[in-house]
């Protein structure tokens, strides 16, 4: 069966310090992967999206990067946090181009930027 | 752009009530999603719609889907206080969803 792992669960970083989450695939090939936000209260927000290893869609201009160095790997980077990067932030992936396609998501990591 | 509009967004009610809870899209789309997220935690797939007229159900939630009027509805029957949580809809776009505002539900005894 597949799984997705997601980590660390919960991180404070100091403004200006670099970020690195990681999200990781099993039990399954060619995944389309996702970064989603979302802020305390609020809706989810789509950061990136990638189809494939070194394809990588951005969807909202910011200071955070994402890179798929392997086919069921996907990290999310900072070089440096801003407060506003504080947020929920999920794992997501799906089957390419099934017709009964789900979206299945890591558990999340809570990331408070002081 | 797609764009996905849920209302209300928040939504307290009593034990044993019925309510609506809307999800509205900007362009057309052939598959519709339910999650439900728990505080702290990640997202539950509850519903996949995927043609017009589709409905579902599972327990006190049942899902609709209107892919003319661009609507899907999610109804609640007879509300527990285990149904508390925010509920979102997600709309296929390409190759990604979008995802609606979410509707905080709280049930009261």
């Amino acid at each position: 069966s597949q799984t997705i792992h997601q980590w660390p669960a919960t991180l404070v970083q100091p403004v200006g310090s670099p970020l690195s989450l990681e999200c990781t695939v099993e039990g399954t090939s060619n995944p389309n992967l996702y970064w989603y936000r979302q802020a305390a209260g609020r809706g989810l927000q789509l950061l990136f999206y990638s189809v494939g290893i070194g394809q990588i869609s951005s969807e909202v201009p910011q200071n955070l990067s994402a890179s798929r160095p392997q086919d069921r790997q996907f990290i999310l980077s900072s070089k440096k946090l801003l407060l506003s990067d504080s947020g929920f932030y999920l794992c997501a992936w799906s089957v390419r181009a099934a017709t009964n396609e789900k979206l299945f998501f890591g558990s999340g990591t809570q990331l408070s930027v002081l | 752009e797609l764009k996905v509009e849920q209302n209300p967004l928040f939504l307290s009610m009593q034990e044993g009530k019925n309510y609506t809870i809307y999800c509205n899209y900007s362009t057309t789309s052939d598959r519709l999603y339910w999650y439900r997220q728990d505080p702290g935690k990640s997202l539950e797939s509850l519903f996949v719609l995927l043609s017009n007229g589709a409905v579902k159900q599972e327990g006190r939630l049942m899902a609709s889907l209107d892919t003319k009027a661009r609507l899907s509805t999610l109804h609640i029957t007879a509300a527990v206080h285990d149904l508390s949580a925010t509920y979102f809809c997600a709309v296929v776009g390409g190759e990604k969803l979008t995802f609606g505002t979410g509707t905080r539900l709280t049930i009261i005894p």
